[in-house]
């Protein structure tokens, strides 16, 4: 079976501009989960979806993350405007009930 | 609230070595427990999953244990190679979610 697949795998931006990410889950995989890992720790949850709908998104700053998951399959997070902070590598992940994760290559944003 | 953590954060072995990975969680309401590696800048490789109604899980070098009750788990590494140098993370699945470790990083030395 096709792994969950992400783009681009390297992005480098200045501080306050733009930046988006794809993510495209296992078929079948109804859980789709974006995550921020930076450096020497562990993931951390972003935002988390069932199909097409937000099941989580506690932990999503908002003011300047979004993600939106249209039809149930491929997702997208942008962030507008990007700060120095946001420097880490973002996970895709997904999953078929409680069978656990898989998790795409990850995305490695730098911000300059 | 479930916290996860990994003993020990850094360890570094000579090659041949066999080596114990410690994870621990508060919560024992879990679904399940899985193992992944991460190789440094790279995403999350699923090494083992657990069930929660499992008692452990064998793939290759690797045996991974789960204990509910003490809410602990580990991760064997039977004869160490210097391709096992990476990142290990442990995880667990419960109604609130995955909850990760902040992982040990492991160095096998030639």
């Amino acid at each position: 079976e096709a792994g969950v697949a992400q783009s681009p795998r390297y992005k480098i931006i200045e501080k306050r501009q733009s930046v988006a990410f794809w993510c495209n889950p296992i078929s079948g995989h109804a859980t789709l989960y974006w995550y921020q890992q930076i450096l020497g720790q562990g993931p951390k949850l972003l935002i988390q979806f069932q199909n097409n709908g937000v099941v989580d998104d506690s932990q999503l700053p908002k003011d300047r993350f979004s993600a939106e998951r249209l039809k149930g399959v491929d997702s997208t997070l942008k962030i507008q405007p990007a700060k120095l902070e946001d420097s880490a590598v973002y996970l895709c992940a997904s999953s078929l009930e409680q069978d656990g994760y898989t998790f795409g290559s990850g995305t490695r944003l730098t911000v300059v | 609230k479930q916290e996860v953590t990994q003993i020990p954060a850094a360890l570094s072995v000579p090659e041949g070595e066999n080596l114990v990975l410690n994870c621990s969680f508060t919560d024992s309401a879990i679904y399940n427990l899985q193992w992944f590696r991460q190789d440094p800048g790279k995403g999350l490789t699923s090494l083992l999953l657990i069930q929660s109604s499992q008692r452990e899980q064998t793939s290759g070098r690797l045996n991974a244990s789960l204990d509910k009750s003490s809410g602990r788990s580990t991760l064997y590494i039977a004869a160490s190679q210097p391709g096992d140098s990476a990142t290990y993370l442990c995880a667990v699945q419960g109604t609130y979610k995955y909850i990760f470790g902040t992982g040990t990083r492991l160095k096998v030395l030639a």
